[in-house]
């Protein structure tokens, strides 16, 4: 069965370093999601592709957090400079898009654990 | 922004024991979905409702979905430790995006 893959699976960093996460969408997948969960919270959608571009980053912390999608299928989330209160699960989720609206089911992957020292 | 309120937030049963957890919204629902995240693991999907008072089962677990599409809720009859996680209600208003907001999410712990 297809998923999505995420890597690191953990990170620890120091306050102030730069941290990148990827993601690999399930093949075909259209719409690729960035999720922020906190311990004890739900996920909360950081950043939205459709394709290559976003649709949607208005809880995006655009300051300090990047995230791109070149050619449409795999993404990279950055975090520059990284900030005590950014420990957290960062989860990637994909689905097949806007041509199938009634079955946007979203996919996730294993999720990146970060911690800022 | 929407949000949906998901109660209770932590519940405990004893195995056999019955459980359901209830997510409301302020605002129509285009639809709402319903994930379960394992200790440690990440959110994996378990159904879709779309239509006002809409019911749909998977084996002991009945999703409902209100006839205002405001609220929803998930029952689990006879639980197992199997049951264990956390359950999220996730939300879309409609519009192109199809973005989905979580609830903060059920935690059922069952004791054996």
């Amino acid at each position: 069965e297809a998923e999505v893959a995420q890597s690191p699976r953990y990170k620890i960093t120091e306050k102030s370093q730069a941290v990148a996460f990827w993601c690999d969408p399930i093949s075909g997948h259209a719409t690729l999601y960035w999720y922020r969960q906190i311990l004890g919270q739900g996920p909360e959608l950081l950043v939205q592709f459709q394709d290559e571009s976003v649709v949607d980053d208005s809880q995006l912390p655009k300051d300090r957090f990047s995230a791109e999608r070149l050619k449409g299928v795999d993404s990279t989330l950055k975090i520059q400079p990284a900030e005590l209160g950014d420990s957290a699960m960062y989860l990637c989720a994909s689905s097949l898009g806007y041509r199938f609206r009634e079955e946007e089911t979203q996919y996730f992957g294993p999720g990146t654990r970060l911690l800022v020292l | 922004g929407q949000q949906v309120m998901q109660i209770p937030q932590y519940q405990h049963v004893q195995e056999g024991e019955d459980f359901t957890t209830y997510c409301n919204s302020s605002t129509t629902l285009s639809n709402i979905q319903w994930y379960k995240q394992r200790p440690g693991g990440h959110p994996v999907f378990l159904i879709q409702l779309v239509k006002s008072g809409e019911v749909k089962k998977q084996k002991r677990l009945t999703f409902q979905f209100g006839e205002a599409k405001k609220n929803s809720s998930l029952h689990i009859t006879a639980t197992q430790t199997t049951d264990v996680g956390t359950y999220f209600c996730a939300a879309t208003s409609g519009g192109s995006n199809y973005k989905l907001t979580f609830g903060k999410g059920t935690l059922l712990t069952v004791n054996p």
